[in-house]
């Protein structure tokens, strides 16, 4: 199956700096990528979705000046954490899809600490 | 608003089935999918239904009924690696996936 990878898998940093997490495609190009935020104990939370070349569309309460993503390439989308605080502590999962089909790809999560 | 409901814990024993249900309100409906999730690792595919009925893929069936907004998984046969966290998704009529708060499954021996 289609191959999405996520760097660094873990990060710690101090209150204050901001934090930049990729999200690759390996085996095939995505049109659209995804970034979820997920809480201990919590589900899935959209953040934004990400079309290749054109702005990101961000959710209701989402600050787009905060969570910076870039989605440069069919193959790799980034999400830099502005300024990050103790409370952007979460598990941060990106996905991939593939034109208009319904499967979305799960990179393995990036662990983010704060400080 | 969007609402999908699903148990917050389920407890089965090895070699038994489980249902896990979920039940939804959505803007729109094209499809539900279910993801299986291991602690600190990210959901893995196990289903999609679009139209009413089971679908079976091994040890693994998901069952849909759109007018009752309704579906569940069952898993047969547990096995200890089941042990995980089942999560229910739906994708609304803009195309963004819609999880529920995830079931999580203990199977004991």
């Amino acid at each position: 199956g289609a191959v999405v990878s996520q760097h660094p898998s873990w990060v710690i940093c101090k209150s204050g700096t901001s934090v930049k997490i990729e999200c690759r495609s390996l085996d095939f190009q995505a049109t659209t990528m995804f970034w979820y935020r997920q809480f201990p104990k919590q589900s899935l939370m959209l953040m934004a979705t990400s079309n290749e070349g054109s702005k990101a569309t961000y959710e209701q309460g989402v600050e787009k000046d905060k969570f910076l993503i870039n989605h440069a390439s069919l193959t790799l989308s980034t999400l830099t954490v502005t300024s990050a605080h103790p409370e952007d502590s979460s598990f941060y999962i990106c996905s991939a899809r593939v034109g208009g089909f319904n499967e979305q790809f799960f990179g393995p999560g990036t662990r983010l600490t704060v400080l | 608003g969007q609402n999908i409901d699903q148990p917050t814990e389920m407890t089965a024993t090895e070699g038994a089935i489980v249902q896990i249900n979920c039940t939804y309100q959505t803007s729109g409906f094209n499809g539900l999918f279910w993801y299986q999730q291991h602690a600190g690792e990210a959901p893995t595919f196990l289903s999609y239904n679009v139209l009413d009925g089971l679908e079976e893929k091994g040890r693994f069936s998901s069952f849909l009924s759109r007018s009752k907004g309704y579906s569940y998984l069952l898993l047969k046969e547990l096995q200890m690696k089941d042990s995980a966290s089942y999560l229910c998704a739906v994708k609304d009529q803009g195309g963004k996936l819609i999880f529920g708060q995830g079931t999580e499954l203990s199977v004991k021996p």
